[in-house]
């Protein structure tokens, strides 16, 4: 039983497309976290979010606590732009504990 | 610059040695976690230290051992290395639902 969800497993797109990636999850939660990761590289925390919408840069997060999911956008996607993302919830029962999706591999093609 | 120092990078062991992977955060967080990362398996809990003084297993715990030695470091070490324990580790710190990694350490038992 996979708390967290993650759509789709991998994804290619060529250079300048939008680009969306979806997560669900099963568990109430405290917070939900976007991480990228680059072949061969650390973990980043791109956003945190408990409600709503957060943007930065090219990168949007949304939020929807009542259906249990999220999504990441990407605006004007760029080769830079391929890495691993993952989505990481922070379950409202389980104070130090975070439920992790297997991750979304995004390959953008120039 | 602020954040999680893991050490070392990159290291190859022969199986039934031991090692000790570090990790050291300087942000004042209270607590620290231990995962491995798998291909195709996502993230998983080691072990996870809610505070200075405690410890607490995750999802895969068997054949590793922690210490949080003081606020700033929280030490994985494996006693008898075994070619399962192939993987990359994450050391990582939060507080406040804010998340911040390690850069990670490569292992490979031989």
């Amino acid at each position: 039983k996979n708390e967290v969800e993650q759509s789709p497993q991998n994804l290619t797109a060529q250079e300048g497309e939008f680009i969306t990636i979806n997560c669900s999850y099963s568990v109430g939660i405290s917070a939900l976290h976007w991480l990228q990761q680059h072949p061969g590289g650390g973990i980043v925390s791109l956003f945190m979010l408990s409600s709503g919408k957060k943007k930065h840069g090219r990168l949007i997060a949304t939020i929807n606590i009542q259906e249990k999911h999220s999504s990441l956008h990407i605006t004007a996607s760029h080769p830079r732009d391929s890495a691993v993302y993952i989505c990481a919830v922070h379950p409202a029962q389980f104070v130090n504990q975070f439920y992790f999706g297997t991750g979304t591999s995004l390959t953008v093609i120039p | 610059n602020a954040g999680v120092t893991q050490t070392p990078k990159f290291q190859v062991l022969k199986t039934g040695q031991s090692m000790t992977l570090q990790c050291a955060q300087d942000m004042n967080h209270n607590s620290m976690y231990w995962y491995r990362q798998d291909p195709g398996m996502g993230l998983r809990l080691i072990y996870y230290s809610a505070s200075e003084g405690t410890t607490d297993k995750g999802e895969v715990p068997n054949g590793y051992n922690v210490s949080r030695l003081n606020k700033r470091e929280f030490s994985l070490r494996l006693e008898s290395a075994a070619p399962s324990q192939t993987s990359v580790y994450f050391c990582a710190s939060t507080q406040n639902y804010g998340y911040t990694f390690g850069s990670g350490t490569r292992l490979t038992v031989v």
